[in-house]
Order: C-alpha cells, then structure tokens, then sequence
C-alpha cells in the first residue's frame, strides 16, 4: 500500500527560528517526493522534488528536505522563518503510477 | 508565459444547474488532473487524463464529468448529481514519459459555492 503522512497538521514557529515539517512515506517502488506550497485560495506551488539524485535536495525560498530511506521519510526545514512563510505545506509522492498527497501542514509564523 | 489558466476565479451557481470549469495549459503536458480541496482538508483526486481522448475516474469520481479533445484543455461538469459540490477546485498538469520528472504544475483555482 502507499501512503503518504505529514506527522503535524500545524506548526508555529517565531519569525528567525527553524522551521522542521514532517513527512513519512510507505511506497512499494521508488518513490518520487516533492513537497508544495499553498498560500490561501491560490494553488499549490512546487517548493523542491526529489527524485533519486542527490538525497539533500534545496528548493526554492531557502527549503531543503532530506530524503532518508531506513526512514522512509522526507522531512522539509528551513533555518530560519520568514513572514511570508506562513502557508499550508503538502508532501505528495509519485509511485510510477499516481500522486498521493498528504492532508497538510499549516504553518504558522509568530513575529 | 507558460503555466496553467483555470477560470474563472470564483463561480456562483444554484443548486440543480451543471457547472463547467475551464482549465488550459501551454506546457505541452501529456497529464492533466482535476482536485478538489475541501476547507482543513488535502486534495482529492477526481478525474485524471495520461492523453488525449483517454481519462480515469479517481477517487471521487460520482456527480462529475470530463472530456479531453486537445491535449491543452481539460474541462470539468459539475452536475447536479454531485451532492456537495462546493469546494475549491484545483486542476495540474505533468509531463509523463521516459526522463519526466512527473512534478504536477498546478492552476490558481476556481472557488465554486452552489446555493
């Protein structure tokens, strides 16, 4: 079976602080793993994919997520908050044959 | 620019009238999908196309229907069996295919309320 768990549904975190949204995964293949962002009532924008290249993999506005396979997870960080990161975070992984997508992290950012 | 139109924006309509929502993509994708995103809630797979002329049900699938004429365009009915059909309406885009990295390029979105 696949699936796809984000492990916290919200965070907050304090603007300048780290920010660590969880995501574990169970696939029978080698997954592909990307995590997007949704800021209210737009779509979702891709922020970084991994896809069985480098395990470290950077995205875009500073994210970096680490795909771990013993794990089975693909954790998304940023070292320190930004305002305009407060959005809602969703970890999909492709088996070779349909997306999944986990249900969302709310982020929110403290000043 | 390249990237996906869906519109409009918002849609307002009356309980028992079908509804279609526009969704066009210049990327030259082979995949096109239709999402529905309910408040607190992921995103649910209704309809997806790996080519034209050819498309899937997904996971909830009852109370909509799709066509898939050109590879750019990939409308979406909401009819009137759909029971609960206000929601915000998501559709993507992939590239398929040997080397395709599969990434789903998604549109704005379109808020439909029925009343």
């Amino acid at each position: 079976a696949q699936s796809v768990t984000q492990l916290d549904s919200h965070v907050s975190v304090s603007e300048g602080t780290p920010v660590l949204l969880r995501c574990n995964y169970s696939s029978s293949y080698s997954p592909s793993l990307f995590w997007y962002v949704q800021h209210p009532n737009k779509g979702l924008q891709l922020l970084l994919k991994y896809t069985s290249a480098a395990t470290l993999v950077k995205g875009i506005n500073g994210f970096e997520a680490e795909f771990k396979k013993s794990e089975t997870s693909f954790h998304l960080t940023k070292p320190s908050a930004h305002m305009s990161d407060a959005a809602e975070y969703f970890c999909v992984v492709w088996t070779g044959n349909q997306f999944y997508f986990g249900t969302g992290t709310s982020l929110t950012v403290i000043p | 620019d390249g990237g996906i139109t869906q519109s409009p924006k918002y849609l307002f309509r009356k309980e028992g009238q079908n509804v279609t929502l526009s969704c066009e993509q210049n990327l030259n994708h082979d995949a096109m999908y239709w999402y529905r995103q309910d408040p607190g809630q992921g995103l649910r797979l209704i309809y997806y196309s790996q080519i034209v002329n050819d498309f899937q049900k997904g996971d909830i699938a009852e109370g909509y229907s799709v066509s898939r004429e050109k590879k750019e365009s990939f409308p979406l009915t909401v009819t009137s069996a759909q029971k609960n059909p206000t929601a915000f309406y998501l559709c993507a885009s992939s590239p398929r295919g040997t080397g395709a990295t599969h990434e789903q390029y998604f549109g704005p979105g379109t808020r439909l309320t029925v009343t």
